[in-house]
Formats: structure tokens, C-alpha cells, sequence
């Protein structure tokens, strides 16, 4: 079965300073997605960046940036020049692709704190 | 805006007595998900529907029904709750089962049993 793990239940970084959030997942298949959403508090879960696991080549959405490690099975997200916005909490998820259900296994979050 | 709203955004029922929470969304979306997430846990998806195509999850217990009876909303039903039950229920839609796909969250509906 697959598993996506968040060791870090907790992080914060100084405004306009660059944090790094660990995700490791265990997957016997060679074709999947990963993805991080963000949750801020009381509001809607989105999805900030997805990473196709056939591409060597890393995601990366304005500040946001991911490392993929496919053979280490490691998804860490960057958040480079870090806002007031961006504190939430973060879920690393992972779909598998030929399953044709959409579904999400996903860590068990890291609650990200912004300091001014 | 497009969106996926959820109602009530908290709910308090008791120990057996029956309880629906509500999904509904504007985005036309074709497939449907509810998952329930519990304090400082990832969430766990329950069951999905593709169109009017209902896919349970092996592990999700019998006392989790949900109906979609058009394309815009979708209910679960929990004909028992437990204290176990108590979570945060998230609804979620995809335009297709890909799993590529993004997918679009509600705000959640945090449900207490007492």
C-alpha cells in the first residue's frame, strides 16, 4: 500500500526568508503523481504544485519550487521570499496514475508559520 | 466565483442520532469525493462519485451513505455517529477521474458528537 509521510508537524520561517518542507512517500509503482496543497486556516484546500513522476525535470510555480528524489522517494517543497500568506498547513498527497479514481493519499500535513 | 461550498460549516449532533452534511459546487464538475480528516491526521478519502457512479473505499464503514442526486450537489449520511466520527468532513470535485487532476476542496464541515 502506498504511504506519504510529513515528518515535520511543524515549521516556521522569517518573512522574505526561504523554508524547505520534507515529504517522503513509499510506492512500489513507477507511475504516479505528487502533489502539495495548502490548507490556511478555515479556508479551502488548494493546490499549489504537482509534479508528474515520469518527468525528471523539477516543478516549480513562482516561488514555489519542488526537489523530487524518485529513487529516494522524497517530494520536498521550497517556498522561497516567504509572505504573511503563505502560513497554512501543507499536505504532501500522491495519486497513483492508473488507477482512473483520482485519489489522494495524503501525509499527515506540516503547520507552517510566518514570522514578521 | 466557481466553487465548492459545504453546509454547515459546523455541525453538533448526538451519540446515534442521524446526521447529513451538504455539498454542493458550481464548477460542473463530474466527480465528487468526501473525506473525512480527524484532528492533526491526513485526510482519508471515504468514498467518490463519478457522475451518478458510486465508488466506496473498502475500509469506509457501513454507517457512511452519500447520495448525489444531480450533478451540482452531493450528501453524506451518517445513520449512526459514534464518537469516532467526530472529524472534519472535506468535500472535493475533479472535472475527471484523472489522477493527474487538480482537485477543489470546500471549506470542510467539522462535525462533534456528543
Amino acid at each position: 500500500a502506498q504511504t506519504v509521510t510529513q515528518s515535520q508537524p511543524e515549521m516556521s520561517v522569517q518573512e522574505a526568508e526561504t523554508v524547505t518542507l520534507s515529504c517522503t512517500y513509499d510506492t512500489s509503482e513507477s507511475d504516479y503523481y505528487l502533489f502539495w496543497y495548502k490548507q490556511p486556516p478555515s479556508r479551502q484546500m488548494i493546490l499549489v504544485i504537482r509534479q508528474e513522476a515520469y518527468k525528471q525535470q523539477n516543478a516549480t510555480e513562482n516561488r514555489f519550487s519542488v526537489n523530487f528524489q524518485k529513487a529516494a522517494k522524497s517530494f520536498s517543497l521550497k517556498i522561497s521570499d516567504s509572505q504573511l500568506g503563505d502560513a497554512a498547513m501543507y499536505f504532501c498527497a500522491y495519486s497513483l496514475s492508473s488507477t482512473n479514481t483520482g485519489k489522494l493519499i495524503f501525509g499527515q500535513g506540516t503547520t507552517l508559520q510566518v514570522k514578521p | 466565483d466557481a466553487m465548492v461550498i459545504q453546509n454547515p460549516r459546523y455541525q453538533v449532533t448526538q451519540f446515534g442520532k442521524p446526521v447529513t452534511l451538504s455539498c454542493s459546487q458550481t464548477l460542473n464538475h463530474n466527480v465528487m469525493y468526501w473525506y473525512q480528516q480527524k484532528s492533526s491526521q491526513a485526510p482519508k478519502l471515504l468514498f467518490h462519485y463519478y457522475d451518478k457512479d458510486f465508488n466506496n473505499e473498502a475500509d469506509t464503514p457501513d454507517n457512511f451513505q452519500s447520495r448525489r442526486p444531480n450533478t451540482s450537489f452531493c450528501f453524506l449520511d451518517i445513520r449512526s455517529p459514534g464518537l469516532g466520527d467526530a472529524a472534519m468532513y472535506l468535500c472535493a470535485t475533479s472535472s475527471n477521474r484523472r489522477s493527474y487532476n487538480e482537485q477543489f476542496f470546500g471549506p470542510g464541515t467539522r462535525l462533534t458528537v456528543l
